[in-house]
């Protein structure tokens, strides 16, 4: 079983759209968690950490329920610069393992 | 700040030659280093990770190697490369202990292909 899986998608939504990812992990020592985004042939960027209580960034919102194991983010008003392959991360504090999901893609249409 | 250095951008390299990537990071002091591959396509592998001087973990088995020489030098190697070892390699560093949330931050990667 995979550490951490998400809908690889593609997600085409059209401007303004809101659209949701989730993602589970399988792990239940998972200590930290995190969104990052990434486009195309370039490094992930952290996007958000996700907090125990939920957390939100302007247009973009992160959940995190432990007890079902998973993690999603919400963003609004979609825009076509959110075009991108987001990326599920979470981290188990011993050994500093870093797991990632293989991203889903999002395409926002004019 | 911190900011984190690859080097090459971009490589060709022939089958069997010999490979050598280097990262090094800026800012900060006994960070946690990090090498991935990302092979077209698929999701970030991650291959190699330090926690301080000389001290290497392996995830995977592969004709590659990583080493430590400085704090803040991560190198990755192989002897002889293999077709399959063809794809996007990032460098990435996290603050030892974690720090608040322990984020992992990326260098701008190395583009390999191997012919």
């Amino acid at each position: 079983r995979k550490e951490v899986e998400q809908d690889p998608g593609p997600f085409n939504v059209p401007e303004g759209a809101t659209v949701a990812f989730n993602c589970t992990y399988s792990n239940s020592a998972s200590q930290s968690f995190f969104w990052y985004r990434q486009d195309c042939r370039k490094e992930p960027k952290l996007l958000m950490s996700v907090y125990s209580s939920g957390n939100e960034d302007g247009r973009f919102t992160a959940q995190l329920n432990r007890a079902s194991q998973y993690i999603s983010l919400l963003i609004r008003d979609s825009k076509l610069s959110d075009s991108a392959t987001y990326l599920c991360v979470v981290n188990v504090r011993t050994g500093n393992q870093f797991y990632f999901g293989t991203g889903t893609s999002l395409t926002v249409i004019p | 700040s911190q900011t984190i250095h690859q080097w090459p951008a971009t490589l060709v390299q022939p089958v069997g030659s010999p490979l050598s990537l280097e990262c090094t990071v800026e800012g900060t002091s006994n960070p946690n280093l990090y090498w991935y591959r990302q092979a077209a396509g698929r999701g970030l592998q991650l291959l190699f990770y330090s926690v301080g001087i000389g001290q290497i973990s392996s995830e995977v088995p592969q004709n590659l190697s990583a080493s430590r020489p400085q704090d803040r030098q991560f190198i990755l190697s192989s002897k002889k490369l293999l077709l399959s070892d063809s794809g996007f390699y990032l460098c990435a560093w996290s603050p030892l202990g974690g720090g608040k949330y322990n984020e992992q931050f990326f260098g701008p990667g190395t583009r390999l292909t191997v012919l």
